[in-house]
Protein backbone atom coordinates (compact mmCIF):
# COMPACT_ATOMS: atom_id res chain seq x y z
CA UNK A 1 0.00 0.00 0.00
CA UNK A 2 1.32 3.22 -1.19
CA UNK A 3 1.92 5.78 1.29
CA UNK A 4 1.01 9.94 0.63
CA UNK A 5 2.53 10.65 -2.63
CA UNK A 6 3.90 14.46 -3.19
CA UNK A 7 5.34 16.01 -6.51
CA UNK A 8 7.21 17.57 -7.44
CA UNK A 9 9.61 16.95 -4.50
CA UNK A 10 11.31 20.49 -5.41
CA UNK A 11 10.10 23.10 -7.45
CA UNK A 12 11.82 26.51 -8.42
CA UNK A 13 9.86 29.58 -9.49
CA UNK A 14 10.26 32.79 -10.16
CA UNK A 15 8.49 35.92 -8.60
CA UNK A 16 5.26 36.19 -9.97
CA UNK A 17 5.54 32.70 -11.93
CA UNK A 18 2.29 30.08 -10.62
CA UNK A 19 3.44 26.97 -8.55
CA UNK A 20 0.91 23.76 -8.14
CA UNK A 21 1.74 20.84 -5.93
CA UNK A 22 0.14 17.70 -5.90
CA UNK A 23 -1.10 15.35 -3.45
CA UNK A 24 -1.77 11.41 -3.87
CA UNK A 25 -3.04 10.43 -0.64
CA UNK A 26 -3.28 6.85 0.55
CA UNK A 27 -5.66 4.42 -1.14
CA UNK A 28 -9.19 4.46 0.69
CA UNK A 29 -8.18 7.93 2.13
CA UNK A 30 -10.85 10.51 1.19
CA UNK A 31 -9.61 13.18 3.28
CA UNK A 32 -6.59 16.05 2.92
CA UNK A 33 -4.37 18.16 4.88
CA UNK A 34 -1.92 20.71 3.68
CA UNK A 35 0.64 22.03 5.85
CA UNK A 36 3.55 24.98 5.67
CA UNK A 37 6.95 24.58 6.89
CA UNK A 38 9.01 27.40 6.79
CA UNK A 39 12.78 27.08 7.23
CA UNK A 40 13.48 26.45 11.26
CA UNK A 41 9.79 26.35 12.40
CA UNK A 42 7.41 24.00 13.06
CA UNK A 43 4.56 23.08 10.51
CA UNK A 44 1.29 25.18 9.82
CA UNK A 45 -1.79 24.03 9.05
CA UNK A 46 -3.09 25.30 5.63
CA UNK A 47 -6.61 23.67 4.43
CA UNK A 48 -8.73 20.54 4.77
CA UNK A 49 -10.40 19.04 2.05
CA UNK A 50 -12.78 16.07 1.60
CA UNK A 51 -13.44 14.98 -2.21
CA UNK A 52 -14.62 17.96 -4.37
CA UNK A 53 -15.45 19.83 -1.23
CA UNK A 54 -13.07 22.27 1.17
CA UNK A 55 -13.98 21.74 5.04
CA UNK A 56 -11.51 24.37 6.81
CA UNK A 57 -9.46 26.64 5.00
CA UNK A 58 -8.65 29.15 8.19
CA UNK A 59 -5.27 28.43 7.63
CA UNK A 60 -4.90 29.57 4.26
CA UNK A 61 -3.64 33.09 3.50
CA UNK A 62 -6.39 34.94 1.60
CA UNK A 63 -4.69 35.79 -1.36
CA UNK A 64 -2.99 33.79 -4.36
CA UNK A 65 -3.73 30.09 -2.31
CA UNK A 66 -6.13 27.85 -3.36
CA UNK A 67 -6.37 24.48 -3.22
CA UNK A 68 -8.33 21.88 -4.75
CA UNK A 69 -9.37 18.00 -4.15
CA UNK A 70 -11.34 16.95 -7.24
CA UNK A 71 -13.72 13.69 -7.82
CA UNK A 72 -10.60 12.61 -9.65
CA UNK A 73 -7.05 12.69 -9.25
CA UNK A 74 -4.68 14.33 -6.96
CA UNK A 75 -5.36 17.20 -4.46
CA UNK A 76 -3.72 20.33 -6.01
CA UNK A 77 -2.21 23.68 -3.76
CA UNK A 78 -2.23 26.59 -6.83
CA UNK A 79 -0.12 29.28 -5.55
CA UNK A 80 -0.58 32.40 -7.94
CA UNK A 81 2.46 35.00 -8.29
CA UNK A 82 4.69 33.51 -6.23
CA UNK A 83 6.63 35.63 -3.90
CA UNK A 84 10.32 34.87 -1.72
CA UNK A 85 8.33 34.25 1.05
CA UNK A 86 6.27 31.35 -0.40
CA UNK A 87 9.44 29.52 -0.02
CA UNK A 88 8.91 26.98 2.23
CA UNK A 89 8.27 23.31 2.28
CA UNK A 90 4.66 21.82 1.80
CA UNK A 91 3.36 18.69 3.08
CA UNK A 92 0.57 17.12 2.44
CA UNK A 93 -1.32 14.42 5.24
CA UNK A 94 -4.07 12.14 4.51
CA UNK A 95 -6.81 10.31 6.40
CA UNK A 96 -9.55 8.37 6.16
CA UNK A 97 -13.14 8.90 7.36
CA UNK A 98 -12.18 10.48 10.87
CA UNK A 99 -13.62 8.08 13.60
CA UNK A 100 -15.34 9.45 16.44
CA UNK A 101 -12.56 8.67 18.48
CA UNK A 102 -9.56 9.57 17.96
CA UNK A 103 -8.58 5.95 16.25
CA UNK A 104 -6.73 6.94 13.73
CA UNK A 105 -4.11 9.68 12.49
CA UNK A 106 -2.68 11.52 9.89
CA UNK A 107 -0.41 10.41 7.21
CA UNK A 108 2.52 12.82 5.49
CA UNK A 109 3.99 12.77 2.68
CA UNK A 110 7.52 13.63 2.04
CA UNK A 111 6.82 17.02 0.87
CA UNK A 112 7.49 19.65 -1.79
CA UNK A 113 10.37 22.25 -1.43
CA UNK A 114 9.33 25.00 -3.17
CA UNK A 115 11.86 27.75 -3.65
CA UNK A 116 10.90 31.16 -5.28
CA UNK A 117 14.03 33.20 -6.91
CA UNK B 1 -0.61 28.52 19.24
CA UNK B 2 0.30 24.91 20.01
CA UNK B 3 -1.35 23.97 23.75
CA UNK B 4 1.43 22.00 24.70
CA UNK B 5 5.12 22.47 26.29
CA UNK B 6 8.24 20.56 25.01
CA UNK B 7 11.66 20.86 26.03
CA UNK B 8 13.50 22.54 23.22
CA UNK B 9 16.11 19.66 22.71
CA UNK B 10 17.78 16.52 24.49
CA UNK B 11 20.46 13.97 24.06
CA UNK B 12 20.24 10.32 24.39
CA UNK B 13 23.17 7.28 24.21
CA UNK B 14 22.53 4.98 21.47
CA UNK B 15 20.56 1.87 23.22
CA UNK B 16 19.69 3.53 26.26
CA UNK B 17 16.00 4.78 26.96
CA UNK B 18 14.61 8.33 25.46
CA UNK B 19 12.05 9.65 27.68
CA UNK B 20 10.69 12.84 25.82
CA UNK B 21 8.03 14.97 28.02
CA UNK B 22 5.15 16.90 27.61
CA UNK B 23 2.93 19.12 29.21
CA UNK B 24 -0.65 20.34 28.59
CA UNK B 25 -2.12 21.24 31.33
CA UNK B 26 -5.29 22.94 29.63
CA UNK B 27 -6.27 19.36 27.64
CA UNK B 28 -10.02 19.04 27.42
CA UNK B 29 -12.39 15.82 28.54
CA UNK B 30 -11.65 14.07 24.69
CA UNK B 31 -9.00 15.37 23.30
CA UNK B 32 -5.95 13.06 22.27
CA UNK B 33 -2.02 12.94 22.97
CA UNK B 34 -0.39 12.42 19.51
CA UNK B 35 3.23 12.31 19.04
CA UNK B 36 5.07 12.27 15.61
CA UNK B 37 8.78 12.87 14.74
CA UNK B 38 10.59 14.33 11.43
CA UNK B 39 13.65 13.46 10.45
CA UNK B 40 15.96 15.46 8.93
CA UNK B 41 12.61 17.82 6.92
CA UNK B 42 11.52 14.53 5.71
CA UNK B 43 7.35 14.88 6.39
CA UNK B 44 6.61 14.18 9.95
CA UNK B 45 5.96 10.14 10.85
CA UNK B 46 2.67 9.20 13.41
CA UNK B 47 4.49 7.65 16.08
CA UNK B 48 2.13 6.95 18.80
CA UNK B 49 -1.21 8.47 20.06
CA UNK B 50 -4.05 7.68 23.24
CA UNK B 51 -6.51 9.31 25.32
CA UNK B 52 -6.11 8.32 29.02
CA UNK B 53 -4.71 4.76 29.19
CA UNK B 54 -0.87 3.87 28.45
CA UNK B 55 -0.44 2.52 24.96
CA UNK B 56 2.43 0.51 23.62
CA UNK B 57 3.30 0.03 19.90
CA UNK B 58 6.34 -1.22 17.92
CA UNK B 59 7.99 2.30 18.02
CA UNK B 60 7.33 3.86 21.40
CA UNK B 61 5.29 3.36 24.22
CA UNK B 62 2.96 6.64 25.48
CA UNK B 63 2.17 7.45 29.27
CA UNK B 64 -0.51 9.63 29.82
CA UNK B 65 -0.43 10.84 33.87
CA UNK B 66 -3.79 10.01 36.04
CA UNK B 67 -4.99 14.10 35.31
CA UNK B 68 -3.82 13.96 31.66
CA UNK B 69 -1.99 17.03 32.40
CA UNK B 70 1.07 15.00 31.17
CA UNK B 71 3.15 12.81 28.85
CA UNK B 72 5.82 10.76 28.04
CA UNK B 73 7.12 9.09 24.89
CA UNK B 74 9.55 6.40 25.67
CA UNK B 75 11.70 5.01 22.48
CA UNK B 76 13.42 1.92 24.88
CA UNK B 77 15.95 1.73 22.84
CA UNK B 78 17.51 4.40 21.17
CA UNK B 79 19.07 4.25 18.11
CA UNK B 80 20.91 6.83 15.81
CA UNK B 81 18.02 7.07 13.18
CA UNK B 82 15.93 8.36 16.33
CA UNK B 83 17.48 11.48 15.97
CA UNK B 84 14.73 14.06 14.98
CA UNK B 85 12.47 16.49 16.60
CA UNK B 86 9.63 14.93 18.35
CA UNK B 87 6.04 16.99 18.68
CA UNK B 88 3.42 15.92 21.29
CA UNK B 89 0.02 17.38 19.71
CA UNK B 90 -3.67 17.29 21.17
CA UNK B 91 -6.56 17.16 18.68
CA UNK B 92 -10.14 15.43 19.05
CA UNK B 93 -9.64 13.14 16.42
CA UNK B 94 -7.39 12.53 13.55
CA UNK B 95 -9.83 14.59 11.01
CA UNK B 96 -8.55 18.05 13.17
CA UNK B 97 -5.91 20.01 11.95
CA UNK B 98 -2.95 19.27 13.71
CA UNK B 99 -0.80 21.84 15.66
CA UNK B 100 2.95 21.74 15.84
CA UNK B 101 4.95 23.52 18.64
CA UNK B 102 8.56 23.68 18.67
CA UNK B 103 8.94 20.28 19.33
CA UNK B 104 11.92 18.75 21.46
CA UNK B 105 15.10 18.29 18.75
CA UNK B 106 16.36 14.54 20.26
CA UNK B 107 20.09 13.44 19.08
CA UNK B 108 20.91 10.31 20.14
CA UNK B 109 24.64 9.90 20.56
CA UNK B 110 26.86 6.96 20.02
Amino acid sequence: NAGVMQNPRHLVRRRGQEARLRCSPMKGHSHVYWYRQLPEEGLKFMVYLQKENIIDESGMPKERFSAEFPKEGPSILRIQQVVRGDSAAYFCASSPLPPAGGGDTQYFGPGTRLTVL
Amino acid sequence: DAKTTQPTSMDCAEGRAANLPCNHSTISGNEYVYWYRQIHSQGPQYIIHGLKNNETNEMASLIITEDRKSSTLILPHATLRDTAVYYCILAYNAGNMLTFGGGTRLMVKP
